[in-house]
């Protein structure tokens, strides 16, 4: 069964910068058609996407975050990162690990979801 | 400000059926696929319905999910208990988006 795990400090001091790893287990992070990505939802607030990878390295980022955000991947441990740098404390959140399940015709959703890892910016 | 949006609560009780919206205009969700997730308290989110109305295996019936035009809908028949959670639509309009969730109270 695939899992994914969320690592990294729980607490970040502003203006540094926010490095998360997911762990994947159950499948390999190389598998063709499966992007993976990282979701936030700030406390008591809803969801906001953040970017995702496929194994090769392809990105895509949410705009509004695009400038301070940078993702990798590493096949050979079976994980991906998340970096943010700059961080204020509006980047605290919890933030979640997905993979891009899809179908066919290509179409591709978030599932499954990482526990989450709680996130504090502050000094 | 989401391009899709949520009504922040509904509440039921036992056994009653109940709708959440996703409301967008014709040029985002008339275009997108809808995705349902539930997050019950303290979990991570979890996938209810894709592509508008299919349910993943282990979902059960009692959840169904429609679109028409602008807006999306999820229903939840014979509701539970366990069913109180938030619940979020999303989609894809250049970029991942999810509505503001819709908190469901079961009475």
């Amino acid at each position: 069964q695939l899992q994914l795990l969320e690592s990294g400090p729980g607490l970040v001091k502003p203006s540094e910068t926010l490095s998360l790893t997911c762990t994947v287990s159950g499948d390999s992070i190389s598998k063709s058609g499966y992007y993976w990505g990282w979701i936030r939802q700030p406390p008591e607030k809803g969801l906001e996407w953040i970017a995702s990878i496929y194994y090769t390295g392809t990105t895509f980022y949410n705009p509004s975050l695009r400038s301070r955000v940078t993702m990798s991947v590493d096949t050979s441990k079976n994980q991906f990162s998340l970096k943010l740098t700059s961080v204020t404390a509006a980047d605290t959140a919890l933030y979640f690990c997905v993979r891009h399940d899809h179908d066919n015709t290509g179409t591709n959703w978030f599932d499954p979801w990482g526990q989450g890892t709680l996130v504090t910016v502050s000094s | 400000q989401s391009v899709l949006t949520q009504p922040p609560s509904a509440s039921g009780t036992p056994g009653q059926r109940v709708t959440i919206s996703c409301s967008g205009s014709s040029s985002n969700i008339g275009r997108m696929y809808i995705y349902w997730y539930q997050q019950l308290p303290g979990t991570a989110p979890k996938l209810l319905i894709y592509k508008n109305n299919q349910r993943p295996s282990g979902v059960p019936d009692r959840f169904s999910g429609s679109k028409s035009g602008p807006s999306a809908s999820l229903a939840i028949s014979g509701l539970r208990s366990d069913d109180e959670a938030d619940y979020y639509c999303a989609g894809w309009n250049d970029r991942w988006v999810f509505g503001g969730g819709t908190k469901l109270t079961v009475l």
